[in-house]
């Protein structure tokens, strides 16, 4: 299995506050995705980021923040919690020197926001 | 609005049988990943076809992608119990490196 690490694996949280989720890789993979899954909407991008220090939006990126200070590490912010966001997120890696190639999954943050 | 979309939503088949998932997309892609997801688990890559491909097997899956419909589908053939999950279509564009889902097709064999 691809060396990837969600942090925390479940959290409860009060809507307004601000939370953060870590994915940690070992794999040196250049790309790193959030994405938030929710019944009946299969897998929606938040952000993702190229690069430390390069990120960019994805379909899903309203009230969510990103950073990448360390190629091994990508962390989610949400500013300011509300009820919208409780939800399965999932951190994904991945590396191409000749294109696209797969993606490895970590294996979620559960987050209910109350 | 998603770039993927499955059809069927769900499918449910009797052990043995063929399961056949399909992607509808809406823009020209790099490439097209087939993924799959246990209950509560992270996603599996199970396959990855590009633009200029149009066919590919892997064991027991077969993927097409006709780039001018913009549609691919999975084929599982022999399918097993253990095949029960979640599949997932994503793409991939030349002109950024986002990977895009689609809702996915649940699907349940039957012993």
């Amino acid at each position: 299995d691809a060396g990837i690490t969600q942090s925390p694996r479940h959290k409860v949280t009060e809507t307004g506050t601000p939370v953060t989720l870590r994915c940690h890789q070992t794999e040196n993979h250049r790309y790193m995705y959030w994405y938030r899954q929710d019944p009946g909407h299969g897998l929606r991008l938040i952000h993702y980021s190229y690069g430390v220090k390069d990120t960019d939006k994805g379909e899903v990126s309203d009230g969510y923040s990103v950073s990448r200070s360390k190629t091994e590490d990508f962390l989610l912010t949400l500013e300011s919690a509300t009820s919208s966001q409780t939800s399965v997120y999932f951190c994904a890696i991945s590396e191409s020197t000749q294109g696209w190639a797969e993606a490895f999954f970590g294996q979620g943050t559960r987050l209910t926001v109350v | 609005s998603q770039q993927g979309e499955e059809d069927p939503q769900a499918l449910s088949i009797q052990e043995g049988e063929n399961a056949t998932m399909n992607c509808s997309y809406k823009t020209s892609i790099n490439n097209l990943q087939w993924y799959r997801q246990n209950s509560g688990r992270g996603l599996v890559h199970l396959i990855l076809i590009r633009s200029n491909e149009r066919e590919k097997h892997s064991g027991r899956l077969r993927v097409t992608l006709d780039t001018s419909k913009k549609s691919s589908s999975l084929l599982i053939t022999a399918s097993r119990a253990a095949d029960t999950a979640s599949y997932f279509c994503a793409t991939g564009t030349d002109s950024s490196y986002k990977l895009i889902f689609g809702s996915g097709t649940r699907l349940l064999v039957r012993p």
